[in-house]
């Protein structure tokens, strides 16, 4: 399958500094890009789509101004989240989706997390 | 919103036995994505089912949608413990909605030696 990579695999950082982790399709290109949170033993919640060249669409209830999202290129997204706080502590995985030959699939990142001090 | 509802919740087997996860949503199922996770990790691609009665193998893994596209089964035969974790349906919204997924709450599986 498909590779994505996430960077850092996991940050510790002080409340009121922001973290910026990134999404790198490393072997495909991937016009759109989701992030997810998901907290201790809970699923995966979608957070926002990333699209390449344009603005991000946000879930209801995620702030924009706290998690900013840029899609520059076609094999990378970076999630930045501002003024961090204890509750934004969680484990993110960004996911990129490979449509091309007939294929339409997601592939995973193999996460971030964030913890919040 | 499309709901997933996973059975069971967890599930504890011994080694070679079979067993059998499900997934059943509130609403037709336009694909339907199947990952498996370790705790702290990334997620696997595993399967993708989008036809009514579809029905795709991996190893010893599979999985099936129903007619109605409204239920699938991850199947896994002769388990080991290398299948221990996770797994997770993805419901893709449709193509409206760029191929955003809607997760389960998972299944825990584990296999004792």
């Amino acid at each position: 399958g498909a590779v994505v990579s996430q960077h850092p695999s996991r940050v510790i950082c002080k409340s009121g500094t922001s973290v910026k982790i990134e999404c790198r399709s490393l072997d495909f290109q991937a016009t759109t890009m989701f992030w997810y949170r998901q907290f201790p033993k809970q699923s995966l919640m979608l957070m926002a789509t990333s699209n390449e060249g344009s603005k991000a669409t946000y879930e209801q209830g995620v702030e924009k101004d706290k998690f900013l999202i840029n899609h520059a290129s076609l094999t990378l997204s970076t999630l930045t989240v501002t003024s961090a706080h204890p509750e934004d502590s969680s484990f993110y995985i960004c996911s990129a989706r490979l449509l091309a030959g007939g294929r339409n699939e997601q592939f995973f990142g193999p996460g971030t997390r964030l913890t919040v001090l | 919103s499309q709901e997933l509802e996973q059975s069971p919740q967890s599930l504890i087997v011994q080694e070679g036995k079979n067993l059998t996860i499900n997934c059943t949503s509130s609403k037709t199922l336009y694909g339907l994505y199947w990952y498996k996770q370790k705790y702290g990790e990334g997620l696997i691609f595993l399967m993708m089912l989008q036809k009514g009665g579809e029905e795709k193998s991996h190893e010893k893994i599979t999985a099936k949608l129903d007619e109605k596209k409204q239920q699938s089964s991850l199947h896994i035969t002769a388990s080991q413990p290398s299948h221990a974790g996770i797994y997770l349906c993805g419901a893709d919204r449709g193509g409206g909605s760029n191929y955003k997924l809607t997760f389960g709450k998972g299944t825990l599986l584990t296999v004792n030696p």
